[in-house]
């Protein structure tokens, strides 16, 4: 049962467009969603994040964005730059559960092209 | 401020056998998770430990236990090891155990089970 679905395995973007990285929950109990980026043979390094309470949440060239109703958040990264290039997770978490822990997507593997 | 270490990076064990991974947290905080990803996929939750106690537990079978220690570190042990238990073995900590706080990865360890 996969709670949290990143349904585009792969991304590949030109130098400076956006990229658009996009994913998917079925559990109404999330209420708040990290991006992570991950680079080879390194660990996942926090990005993002966004609080339910919140429909967008911008830190420099990211910018997350919520639709609740939808049970969809989404990743923009404007301009896209080829140091970008990784995999991206997205994950879920019940701010009101003890435990804090992440339900994660499968990933996107983002390839920026100069 | 140090980050999160894990040892060894690498690790070959033949299946039956048992094995202990180790991770050192950042200074201060007080909660490990640990997570297993395998190939393709994102990481799946394990277990989480808060001051050295179990504080919730995905669905991973007993032969997965771990430690948490005073002194920030821990141990994720697997006994009677499977083939399909060969995958990136990731340690996160974070300040504490409530839903939301971000996590803070270390590098992993990859165990290959042959």
């Amino acid at each position: 049962d996969q709670q949290v679905k990143q349904n585009s395995p792969s991304l590949s973007v030109q130098e400076g467009r956006i990229s658009i990285l996009n994913c998917d929950y079925t559990n109404s109990m999330f209420d708040y969603f990290l991006w992570y980026k991950k680079y080879p043979a390194e660990g996942p390094t926090f990005l993002i994040s966004i609080s339910s309470i919140k429909d967008k949440n911008e830190d420099g060239r990211f910018t997350v964005f919520l639709n609740k109703s939808a049970k969809h958040l989404s990743l923009h990264i404007v301009p896209s730059q080829p140091g970008d290039s990784a995999v991206y997770f997205c994950a879920a978490s019940a701010q009101s559960g003890n435990t804090g822990k992440l339900i994660f997507g499968q990933g996107t593997t983002l390839q920026v092209k100069p | 401020e140090t980050g999160v270490t894990q040892s060894p990076t690498h690790l070959i064990k033949t299946r039956g056998q048992q094995v202990t991974l180790r991770c050192s947290s950042q200074s201060g905080h007080n909660t490990v998770s640990w997570y297993q990803q395998a190939l393709g996929q994102g990481p799946q939750f394990i277990f989480q430990y808060y001051r050295e106690e179990e504080n919730g537990r995905g669905n991973f079978p007993p032969r997965f236990s771990g430690l948490q220690f005073p002194n920030y570190s821990s141990e994720l042990n697997v006994n009677a090891l499977e083939l399909d238990d060969s995958a990136l073995y990731l340690c996160a900590s974070s300040l504490d155990a409530v839903g939301g706080r971000e996590q803070y990865f270390g590098p992993g360890t990859r165990l290959t089970v042959t």
